[in-house]
C-alpha cells in the first residue's frame, strides 16, 4: 500500500509561514490535495492538485510538490488557521490520506 | 454547489450491520462519484469506497469483503452498508463526493459517529 507521511504537528507564530510536508514515494508524479479540518467539523478542500485554490480559499494557501515530497505553505498565518492538515492521493487502487498535521498558532 | 446529509444509527454491537445514508442537494447527480470515507483515531482518514450514479463501485481492498454501497438516483440518495462491525470500526462516517475525472473530495457530509460496544 502507498503511505503518505506528515509530521505529527507543526507551530507558527502569527503573522508567520507555516509549511506543512508530505512524503510519499514518487509524490511529485501524483495529484496532491489538502484538507483542512477543525474540531468536530468535516475536512475541507484547500488546495488540489499540488497547488491550485478552491473557490473561497484565501491566497495565503499554497501548495507544491516535487520528488518524494508535497508541501502546503500557509502565509501570514492566523489564528483561523488553526487546525489539522491531511494531504490525499489517489495510489491508482485507492485514495489515501496522509496522516495529519496539527498546526498550532501561536 | 453541492450539499450532503447523512444519516444512520450511531451505536451498534458487535456483529450488526452498520448502515448509513446520504442525500445529494444540488449540483447534477451524474456528475460525481460518490464515497465513504471514515476517521478514527487510531487509523486517521479512511477511504471506503465510491458509487456513480451507473452503479458502478469501487472499493479498499481491506474493506470490500465487508462493504456494499447502493445508490437511489429517484431520491438522490446513496447508502453504506458494512457487515460484521467489531470495535475497529469504531469511527466518524463521511459521505463525500469527487467530480468525474477528477482524485480530490470537493463536499463532505457532516459526518456520523459510529461506536460499536458490547
Amino acid at each position: 500500500s502507498y503511505d503518505l507521511t506528515q509530521p505529527l504537528s507543526v507551530s507558527v507564530a502569527l503573522g508567520q509561514t507555516a509549511r506543512i510536508t508530505c512524503g510519499g514515494n514518487h509524490i511529485g508524479s501524483k495529484n496532491v490535495h489538502w484538507y483542512q479540518q477543525k474540531p468536530g467539523q468535516a475536512p475541507v478542500l484547500v488546495i488540489y492538485r499540488d497547488s491550485s485554490r478552491p473557490s473561497g480559499i484565501p491566497e495565503r494557501f499554497s501548495g507544491s510538490s516535487s520528488g518524494n515530497t508535497a508541501t502546503l505553505t500557509i502565509s501570514r498565518a492566523q489564528a483561523g488557521d488553526e487546525a489539522d492538515y491531511y494531504c490525499q492521493v489517489w495510489d491508482s487502487v485507492t485514495y489515501v490520506f496522509g496522516t495529519g498535521t496539527k498546526v498550532t498558532v501561536l | 454547489q453541492v450539499q450532503l446529509q447523512q444519516w444512520g444509527a450511531g451505536l451498534l454491537k458487535p456483529s450488526e450491520t452498520l448502515s448509513l445514508t446520504c442525500a445529494v442537494y444540488g449540483g447534477s447527480f451524474s456528475d460525481y462519484y460518490w464515497s465513504w470515507i471514515r476517521q478514527s483515531p487510531g487509523k486517521g482518514l479512511e477511504w471506503i469506497g465510491e458509487i456513480n450514479h451507473s452503479g458502478i463501485t469501487n472499493f479498499n481492498p481491506s474493506l470490500k469483503s465487508r462493504v456494499t454501497i447502493s445508490v437511489d438516483t429517484a431520491k438522490n440518495q446513496f447508502s453504506l452498508k458494512l457487515i460484521s462491525v467489531t470495535a475497529a470500526d469504531t469511527a466518524v462516517y463521511y459521505c463525500a463526493s469527487r467530480i468525474v475525472g477528477a482524485t480530490r473530495f470537493d463536499y463532505w457530509g457532516q459526518g456520523t459517529l459510529v461506536t460499536v460496544s458490547s
